[in-house]
């Protein structure tokens, strides 16, 4: 398999549960990204990992925790999430860190906070 | 204030009809700007990065310009195909790994 894989595809959530995102990058690359797209507003970066380690937290509320245990994967934690929150989550990957090159996105998980 | 921003919102043509999309934006030091086209419920698909005014890149029906001011996308005979949500993305010297995003332009293309 090649790209950047991500699971779920679609997640309904209450907003006392907890859940985790997946990702999986099959091109060897070095930096992953998850990124919030909310309808007509620009995509939103939320954590940049280089080489397994956080280099970015935008911000981000701490009912989001990410994790990068190798360079391969990804996981976006989740839990007492808000209805705000409901969003299509992507994950991406680049060789390098932005700036330079190009970044490659998965498919997303559609998620809805009831 | 560093931004980046799309027009029209949207823009409905007739197959074969050629048009352009704009991507304008302020910043200091551009480092690249990237061209993505997306489909519905997928993630953004890249076509194109432009580093330095005056360069030009093509692909199919798509060729993309750059100023030093803004970019453009051409889309030359569209097909239906062809509809998607084009976005566009701008990395600058102090950018700190991030991308500035644009809104995104909204392409029909009816047949």
């Amino acid at each position: 398999e090649t790209g950047v894989t991500q699971t779920p595809r679609h997640l309904v959530m209450g907003m006392t549960n907890k859940k985790s995102l997946k990702c999986e990058q099959h091109l060897g690359h070095n930096a992953m990204y998850w990124y919030k797209q909310s309808a007509k507003k620009p995509l939103e970066l939320m954590f940049v990992y280089s080489l397994e380690e956080r280099v970015e937290n935008n911000s981000v509320p701490s009912r989001f925790s990410p994790e990068c245990p190798n360079s391969s994967h990804l996981f976006l934690h989740l839990h007492t999430l808000q209805p705000e929150d409901s969003a299509l989550y992507l994950c991406a990957s680049s060789q390098d860190t932005p700036g330079g090159t190009e970044a490659f996105f998965g498919q997303g998980t559609r998620l809805t906070v009831v | 204030e560093d931004q980046v921003t799309q027009s029209p919102e949207a823009l409905r043509l007739q197959e074969g009809e050629s048009s352009s999309l704009n991507c304008s934006y302020t910043v200091s030091g551009l480092r690249g700007l990237f061209w993505y086209r997306q489909d519905p419920g997928k993630g953004p698909e890249f076509l194109f990065t432009l580093y330095s005014a005056g360069e030009e890149k093509e692909k199919e029906r798509l060729k993309a310009t750059l100023t030093k001011k803004e970019s453009f996308l051409h889309i030359t005979a569209p097909k239906p195909e062809d509809s998607a949500t084009y976005l566009c993305a701008v990395s600058y010297m102090d950018s700190n790994y991030q991308l500035i995003w644009g809104a995104g332009t909204k392409l029909i293309i009816k047949p």
